[in-house]
C-alpha cells in the first residue's frame, strides 16, 4: 500500500492566521482525501482532490477556508485560513489503494 | 452509505480473543463490510473487509452473520497493540477504487489489560 508522508506533524498557531499542510504520497494516485478529527471525534471527510480539477467539498466545508492545491499526483496541500480555536484538530489525508485506504498521520493543529 | 452501530468502548485482556460487534441492519445487496481502527496518535489502517462469507487475514477474522445484517471483527489473541478505536464501515464497493471517501462512524474503544 502506498506510504503516505505528511507534514507538518503539529503547530501550534495564532487566530487569524493561516497554516497550510503537505501531503506527499509515493506513488502516483488520482483521488486524494482531507479530513478533520476534532478533539475525541471521530473522522469527517473535507473534500476530495482530484489532479487536475478543483477539489470537492463535502457539507459544511468551504474552499475560502479550506482551499487545497493538487499540483500533481503525487501532493496535495490543505490549507486552513483565518484560524479560530474551533479549527484545533488533527487533520489527515488519505488514499485509496487495492488493499484499502492509507491514512497520513496526521497534522495536530491547535490554535491559540 | 448505510448507517453502522457499535459498542462505545469494550474492555478485554491481553492474549485473550476479542469479538467486536457492528450492526448494520439497513445494509443493501453491494454494500461490502470494511473495518479499519485508529491507534493512538496515528491514522486509521485497514483491518478486512468482507462481503458475504467469513474472511481471515493476517491481523484479523471477520465474521458476518447470514442475514448480513451485523458483523463481529475477531482478534484472536489480543494484544497491547491493539488498542485502538475500531470503525465498521460500509460501502458499496471493495477496496480500491472509487471517488469518495470514507465515512465514519463513532467506533469501538478497545482497551486491552495487560
Amino acid at each position: 500500500s502506498a506510504v503516505i508522508s505528511q507534514k507538518p506533524s503539529r503547530d501550534i498557531c495564532q487566530r487569524g492566521t493561516s497554516l497550510t499542510i503537505q501531503c506527499q504520497v509515493d506513488s502516483q494516485v488520482t483521488m486524494m482525501f482531507w479530513y478533520r478529527q476534532q478533539p475525541g471525534q471521530s473522522l469527517t471527510l473535507i473534500a476530495t482532490a482530484n489532479q487536475g480539477s478543483e477539489a470537492t467539498y463535502e457539507s459544511g466545508f468551504v474552499i475560502d477556508k479550506f482551499p487545497i492545491s493538487r499540483p500533481n499526483l503525487t501532493f496535495s496541500t490543505l490549507t486552513v485560513s483565518n484560524m479560530s480555536p474551533e479549527d484545533s484538530s488533527i487533520y489527515l489525508c488519505s488514499v485509496n489503494g487495492f488493499y484499502g485506504y492509507t491514512f497520513g498521520s496526521g497534522t495536530r493543529l491547535t490554535v491559540v | 452509505d448505510a448507517k453502522t452501530t457499535q459498542p462505545n468502548s469494550m474492555e478485554s485482556n491481553e492474549e485473550e480473543p476479542v469479538h467486536l460487534p457492528c450492526n448494520h441492519s439497513t445494509i443493501s445487496g453491494t454494500d461490502y463490510i470494511h473495518w479499519y481502527r485508529q491507534l493512538p496518535s496515528q491514522g486509521p489502517e485497514y483491518v478486512i473487509h468482507g462481503l458475504t462469507s467469513n474472511v481471515n487475514n493476517r491481523m484479523a477474522s471477520l465474521a458476518i452473520a447470514e442475514d448480513r445484517k451485523s458483523s463481529t471483527l475477531i482478534l484472536h489473541r489480543a494484544t497491547l497493540r491493539d488498542a485502538a478505536v475500531y470503525y465498521c464501515i460500509l460501502r458499496d464497493r471493495v477496496t480500491g477504487g472509487g471517488a469518495d471517501g470514507l465515512t465514519f462512524g463513532k467506533g469501538t474503544h478497545l482497551i486491552i489489560q495487560p
